[in-house]
């Protein structure tokens, strides 16, 4: 399986201030057809994840722009360029390059 | 606008099988995979598996021999059955619809499935 490691597991930002979530996969997420199979999502408190980013650096419709991800390969970074209050929750990284699909283990961004 | 609603006994004991299912409403059906996705309470998402209309599936190879992925493609609907439960398959359930490149843009409400003797 593909082992996704995010870091750090938990984060506490000022609103306003920047904050970045790492995601190292244990194999390339670059495949033959040129897409990245890495993606973002955000689980707030009670809800189902919803999808940020997809293919390592698309922002996904609706998606605020001050949410931004990079990477490559197997190194990916989401950052929050000014977080506001309603970006508290947990954020995944994603892989569906290979079966079975995996996470990793979730960020929990707090204010 | 497409949405999942899904549902399905929340109530087992061990050994029992887990079943749900999920309907999607308000887009089509075919030209996508159904995928279930779990999370024990407090902790992390769990991919489980997929169909798409035709029938076709991938899933968790350290769940597939309990894992039954069907679909319905006349009701816009997929199932899920999970035999011989125990504590461990405690959790949220969740379906999805996978999407382009394999992003997962919609998803149920989720379903709290608790497994108990």
């Amino acid at each position: 399986d593909v082992v996704m490691t995010q870091t750090p597991l938990s984060l506490a930002v000022t609103p306003g201030q920047p904050a970045s979530i790492s995601c190292k996969s244990s194999q390339s997420l670059l495949h033959s057809d040129a897409k990245t199979y890495l993606f973002w999502y955000l689980q707030k408190t009670g809800q189902p994840p919803q999808l940020l980013i997809y293919e390592a650096s698309k922002r996904f419709s609706g998606v605020p722009d001050r949410f931004s991800g990079s990477g490559s390969g197997t190194d990916f970074t989401l950052k929050i360029s000014r977080v506001e209050a309603e970006d508290v929750g947990v954020y995944y990284c994603m892989q569906t390059i290979q079966v079975p699909y995996t996470f990793g283990q979730g960020t929990k961004l707090e204010i | 606008q497409v949405q999942l609603q899904q549902w399905g006994a929340g109530l087992l004991k061990p050994s029992e099988t887990l079943s749900l299912t999920c309907a999607m409403y308000g887009g089509s059906f075919s030209g996508y995979y159904w995928s279930w996705i779990r999370q024990p309470p407090g902790k992390g998402l769990e991919w489980i598996g997929e169909i798409n209309h035709s029938g076709n599936t991938n899933s968790k190879p350290s769940l597939k021999s309990r894992v039954t992925i069907s679909v319905d493609t006349p009701k816009n609907q997929f199932s899920l059955k999970v035999s011989s439960v125990t504590a461990a398959d405690t959790a949220v359930y969740y379906c999805a619809r996978v999407s382009g490149s394999y992003l997962l843009d919609h998803w149920g409400q989720g379903t709290l499935v608790t497994v108990s003797s």
